[in-house]
């Protein structure tokens, strides 16, 4: 069964709107939800973590546990926030990461 | 090359051809990873090594074979693979723990023809 959903193969939104990428996870143990991001012609590399709290590049993430979800959020879109975005769950009992499928971002000018 | 590095960055090779995969961090990790990325599928992970221990194998076949010297180099090492094989194989390192944030190299590009 898949661990990590991400609904939205492809999401495009104008520049200044606000982006919302929907993650939802299957775990029913202590979750460490990451966010990580993949640049045109660069490595996959981590955003966000959910333990952090932390805002990067106007980012935020919000672990909701009732609701299972992770949902990726800006209020102001950037055209350089256009990458391939995954959501990625951490098992509390180990080594064992599961990712979502990605979402496309796409910010239209 | 600082960061995670993999070599060959693209392999073709036939089913009946042993090959291997290259993974060399220079961060000072002692936590690899091998991962393979296929189309339309989210990134599996294949194995864990921790202090040059293997402590994860999700059920990968055995024409996969996984080597770590150290804690800087990681091998895949691949023998009579299928098709189905092709994919992108991505190779990520951090500190032991998983609140530790994994580097991820640029990815060994692999057809099976």
């Amino acid at each position: 069964a898949q661990r990590v959903t991400q609904p939205e193969k492809l999401l495009s939104v104008f520049k200044g709107a606000p982006v919302e990428l929907k993650c939802n996870y299957s775990y029913s143990g202590s979750p460490e939800l990451f966010w990580y991001v993949q640049y045109s012609r660069q490595r996959l590399q981590l955003l966000l973590r959910h333990i952090s709290r932390e805002s990067i590049k106007g980012f935020t993430a919000d672990l909701n546990k009732g609701e299972t979800s992770f949902h990726l959020k800006k209020p102001f879109a950037q055209e350089e926030d256009s990458a391939m975005y995954y959501c990625a769950l951490r098992l509390s009992d180990g080594n064992q990461f599961y990712f979502g499928t990605g979402t496309s971002l796409t910010v239209i000018p | 090359e600082t960061g995670v590095t993999q070599t060959p960055r693209h392999l073709v090779m036939g089913m009946t051809n042993k090959k291997s995969l290259k993974c060399e961090q220079h961060l000072g990790h002692n936590a690899m990873y091998w991962y393979k990325q296929s189309a339309k599928k989210p990134l599996e992970l294949m194995f864990v090594y921790n202090f040059k221990e293997q402590t994860e194998n999700n059920s990968v076949p055995s024409r996969f074979s996984p080597e770590c010297p150290n804690s800087s180099h990681l091998f895949l090492h691949l023998h009579t693979l299928q098709p189905e094989d092709s994919a992108l194989y991505l190779c990520a390192s951090s500190l032991a723990g998983g609140r530790n944030e994994q580097f991820f190299g640029p990815g060994t590009r692999l057809t099976v023809l």
